[in-house]
């Protein structure tokens, strides 16, 4: 199985700055026959059921606002929220769907310093 | 406007069996993968199981193929999952989803599982 690891597990930023979540994958996540990364990032709220905010590592659906952007390739990636405000406070997964079983990383949970 | 509606979970016994359903609308279902997804109290989240649009491909996570199976019913828009021999690591929300092969954009509010004797 793809082992995907979260880092930091937990983060405290202050309103307005800037949240940088890392996920690092056991495996390449690149299709050669695409050149795509098959990369999630999902947010998660008290009560509430994920979201996704992110797919093929960079993509943001419609909707999510433009201060969530998501990057890298290969094993190494990252979400990074700007400007942020206080209804961001959530737990973020990422996940790979390169290939089942389509496992997700531990969760980071974000929250107001 | 995509609407997914689990149902079908509650308290059952080690090794009993339960038969989660999920009713969908505002898409074409019959054209979509589907995806059950598991969060344990209070832990992450675990993706279960997915099956192709037309059934033909269905896929497990390791800890309960021989045990779950999913299905469809397409003229229904239905998606199913029977699970048999739970067992208490069983426990937590389902949640269905969306895609399969890919992310899954859109979510069910989930349904409580609870394993105990």
């Amino acid at each position: 199985d793809i082992v995907m690891t979260q880092f930091p597990d937990s983060l405290a930023v202050s309103l307005g700055e800037r949240a940088t979540i890392n996920c690092k994958s056991s495996q390449n996540l690149v299709y050669i026959s695409n050149n795509k990364n098959y990369l999630a990032w999902y947010q998660q709220k008290p009560g509430q059921p994920p979201k996704l905010l992110i797919q093929w590592a960079s993509a943001r659906e419609v909707g999510v606002p433009d201060r969530f952007s998501g990057s890298g390739s290969g094993t190494d990636f990252t979400l990074t929220i700007t400007n942020l405000q206080a209804e961001d406070v959530a737990v973020y997964y990422c996940q790979q769907y390169y290939t089942t079983p389509c496992t997700f990383g531990q969760g980071t949970k974000l929250e107001i310093k | 406007q995509v609407q997914l509606a689990e149902s079908g979970g509650g308290l059952v016994k080690p090794g009993g069996s339960l038969r989660l359903a999920c009713a969908a609308s505002g898409f074409s279902f019959r054209d979509s993968f589907m995806t059950w997804v598991r969060q344990a109290p209070g832990k992450g989240l675990q993706w279960v199981s997915y099956i192709s649009d037309t059934s033909v491909y269905t896929h497990y996570a390791p800890s309960v193929k021989g045990r779950f199976t999913i299905s469809r019913d397409n003229a229904r828009s239905s998606l199913y999952l029977l699970m048999n021999n739970l067992r208490v690591e069983d426990t937590g929300v389902y949640y269905c989803a969306k895609g399969g092969r890919s992310a899954s954009d859109s979510w069910g509010q989930g349904t409580l599982v609870i394993v105990s004797s």
